[in-house]
């Protein structure tokens, strides 16, 4: 059973960027074909894909985020990190990891991050 | 983009009666070579993560009770809850991943 943690600050000020990691425990992040996920949500709002790495390097990302988001992976650590830059209020939202995989089956408790000066 | 349209936002169900949500797609899901759906469904309860329900449009995950189903095909999709119980009060949302994953806004169930 895998088990996913998200970690970082959960305040950043406008125009820095948010670092978050995801830690996975249960299992290797480098076993199967997976994408290593984030996802975000605003308060009282749905979910938005932000975007994902696979362990081979290759990433993806939403369009309406991709000139400011970067990914990366540890596979020795078992884990896989978000960076967005120049944020702004907008960008206020919890984000999760999940394990992409016919959807998403494993899920973080997510971890809220509020953008505030 | 696909986009991902739910329907209705919200509903008021009673207890033990059918819920059905309706999740529409801007353009098919099914991939060609293996002619799966590319649709998967979550519930998601306050102050928690999504819990996938279904994935391929229709194939339930393990421990889901049998009361939640989906179907159908191409760009039209349901989740069905056939005898409403308390603990499915929740936001459900349908989600593509035929192409950039996009989700549905979500629908709200509640009950009547």
């Amino acid at each position: 059973q895998l088990h996913l943690q998200e970690s970082g600050p959960g305040l950043v000020k406008p125009s820095q960027t948010l670092s978050l990691t995801c830690t996975v425990s249960g299992g290797s992040i480098s076993s199967g074909y997976n994408s290593w996920t984030w996802i975000r949500q605003p308060a009282g709002k749905g979910l938005e894909w932000v975007g994902h790495i696979f362990t081979s390097g290759n990433t993806n990302s939403n369009p309406s985020l991709k000139t400011r988001v970067t990914f990366s992976v540890d596979t020795s650590k078992n884990q896989f990190s978000l960076r967005l830059s120049s944020v702004t209020a907008a960008d206020t939202a919890v984000y999760y990891c999940a394990r992409g995989n016919s959807g998403y089956d494993y899920w973080g408790q997510g971890t809220l991050v509020t953008v505030s000066s | 983009d696909i986009v991902m349209t739910q329907s209705p936002d919200s509903l008021a169900v009673s207890l033990g009666a059918r819920a059905t949500i309706s999740c529409k797609s801007s353009q098919s899901v099914v991939f060609s070579s293996n002619k799966k759906n590319y649709l998967a469904w979550y519930q998601q309860k306050p102050g928690q993560p999504p819990k996938r329900l279904i994935s391929w449009a229709s194939t339930r995950e393990s421990g889901v009770p049998d009361r939640f189903s989906g179907s159908g095909s191409g760009t039209d999709f349901t989740l069905t809850i056939s005898s409403l119980q308390a603990e499915d009060v929740a936001v459900y949302y349908c989600q593509q991943y035929y192409d950039t994953p996009t989700f549905g806004q979500g629908t709200k169930v509640e009950i009547k």
